[in-house]
């Protein structure tokens, strides 16, 4: 079953702007991952935050992570249109590390040249 | 570009048939899960595969089954095709030390028909 969910579903923006995309999910995490895929490919790692940090940072793109709320945000800085995919936050809530990782539908991201 | 390398990357098969895909993992990595995506939904865990053993499964019948092989390598056999079992089918290599990333294959597109 799914637990993690992508807000907004979809989002549009011009080349250069911020994009912002949230995820929330239910159960205790051991660590939380965001992916991008481009259309219905492959899915690319982008960052891991571990349930015990707040922030994290890489390249363009900043990862925070509330365990109290439940809830994690990835935002993407100076975006270009190459920005364009769906982006999916994954909660590893298994037994060992990634076993059974949790998926929301994702957010779509659009970036206008 | 992962390590991780998914055949064939297209397929179709008929309703009632057996289907094989297969998985290499990226080095280093001794673990192999598979992923079910759906069109427009987020990837769902089928099972993952750890020491050439079932290691966690997800809500998928017993006809969703699996071999690990002694390089990590990985199957995913489908047998009795349904139509809802078109989707995109993504295997995900990392290892066993905890809170490390969950690298994806590009996928393979199983259309039934």
């Amino acid at each position: 079953s799914q637990q993690g969910e992508e807000d907004p579903q979809a989002l549009s923006i011009q080349e250069g702007e911020n994009a912002t995309m949230n995820c929330s999910y239910k159960t205790s995490i051991n660590n939380l991952q965001w992916y991008r895929q481009n259309s219905g490919r492959g899915l690319v790692h982008l960052i891991l935050i571990r349930s015990n940090e707040r922030e994290k940072h890489s390249g363009r793109l900043r990862v925070t992570l509330d365990t109290s709320k439940k809830s994690s945000s990835l935002l993407i800085t100076a975006s270009r249109a190459a920005d364009t995919a769906s982006y999916f936050c994954a909660t590893d809530v298994g037994p060992y590390n990634n076993n059974d990782m949790r998926f929301g539908a994702g957010t779509r991201l659009t970036v206008k040249p | 570009e992962t390590g991780v390398t998914q055949s064939p990357t297209h397929l179709i098969k008929t309703r009632g048939q057996q289907v094989t895909l297969r998985c290499s993992s990226q080095s280093g990595h001794n673990t192999v899960s598979w992923y079910q995506q759906a069109l427009g939904q987020g990837p769902q865990f089928i099972f993952q595969y750890y020491r050439e053993e079932e290691n966690g499964r997800g809500n998928f019948p017993p006809r969703f089954s699996g071999l690990q092989f002694p390089n990590y390598s990985s199957e995913l056999n489908v047998n009795a095709l349904e139509l809802d079992d078109s989707a995109l089918y993504l295997c995900a290599s990392s290892s066993r030390v905890w809170n490390t990333e969950a690298f994806f294959g590009q996928g393979t597109r199983l259309t039934v028909v």
